[in-house]
């Protein structure tokens, strides 16, 4: 089984542009999660979508948002961007409710 | 909230002895718990996952949960300089998962 695929892999942007990063979770896999990696805050989660509705969203402000389609693939979108949005950005998708979590490669967003 | 707590090392150990990499969190709704180890540069792969009091053994790794005292623990036996990585612990629940900030495993030859 092909695992989590996440394009593109790297970015450059600068401030106040915006981007869409795209996920590709396991093949049926209905769940996935996205989450911001930066070297002080740690991993932390933005929103989980499953069967095309987002179920639980983290504490980010609206510049952050996301989508599923209905083949799972999963969107998330950030506007107005600040240098303080350069992180990884991480996908990770599972098979149910409450389950194991396997992730994709990351985007690797720079702001300038 | 849910918090999960780690020690962000650097935990160093020799090759081939026991690494203790040590978490704690602050909801008693959590039910799961995973282990996961990041290279640097590189996502988060799986190690283990446990969602029962008591240990669990896989090849090298043995995780261990306490619910009553909210601590997740991962031991790495016979350690080798390719596990030094960074460890991630996540206490799962509703679909999200928090995770601790990390603690950095270097093992030296």
């Amino acid at each position: 089984k092909a695992g989590v695929t996440q394009t593109p892999r790297y970015l450059i942007k600068t401030r106040g542009q915006q981007v869409t990063l795209s996920c590709s979770p396991i093949s049926g896999h209905r769940s996935v999660s996205w989450y911001q990696q930066t070297p002080g805050q740690g991993l932390q989660f933005l929103f989980e979508y499953f069967s095309e509705t987002q179920r639980n969203k983290g504490n980010f402000p609206g510049r952050f948002s996301g989508r599923q389609f209905s083949n799972s693939r999963s969107e998330m979108n950030v506007s107005t961007l600040e240098l303080g949005d350069s992180a990884l950005y991480l996908c990770a998708s599972s098979s149910s409710y409450q389950e194991t979590q396997y992730f994709g490669p990351g985007t690797r967003l720079l702001v300038l | 909230q849910k918090e999960v707590e780690q020690n962000s090392g650097p935990l160093s150990v020799p090759e081939g002895a026991i690494a203790s990499l040590n978490c704690t969190y602050s909801d008693r709704v959590s039910q799961s718990f995973f282990w996961y180890r990041q290279y640097s540069g590189k996502s988060p792969e799986l190690i283990m996952s446990i969602y029962s009091n008591g240990d669990k053994e896989d090849g090298r790794f043995t995780a261990q949960l306490n619910k009553a005292s909210q601590y997740v623990s991962l031991l790495i036996r016979d350690s080798q300089p390719s596990d030094s990585a960074t460890y991630l612990c996540a206490g799962g629940g509703y679909s999200t998962l928090t995770f601790g900030k990390g603690t950095m495993l270097l093992v030296s030859p």
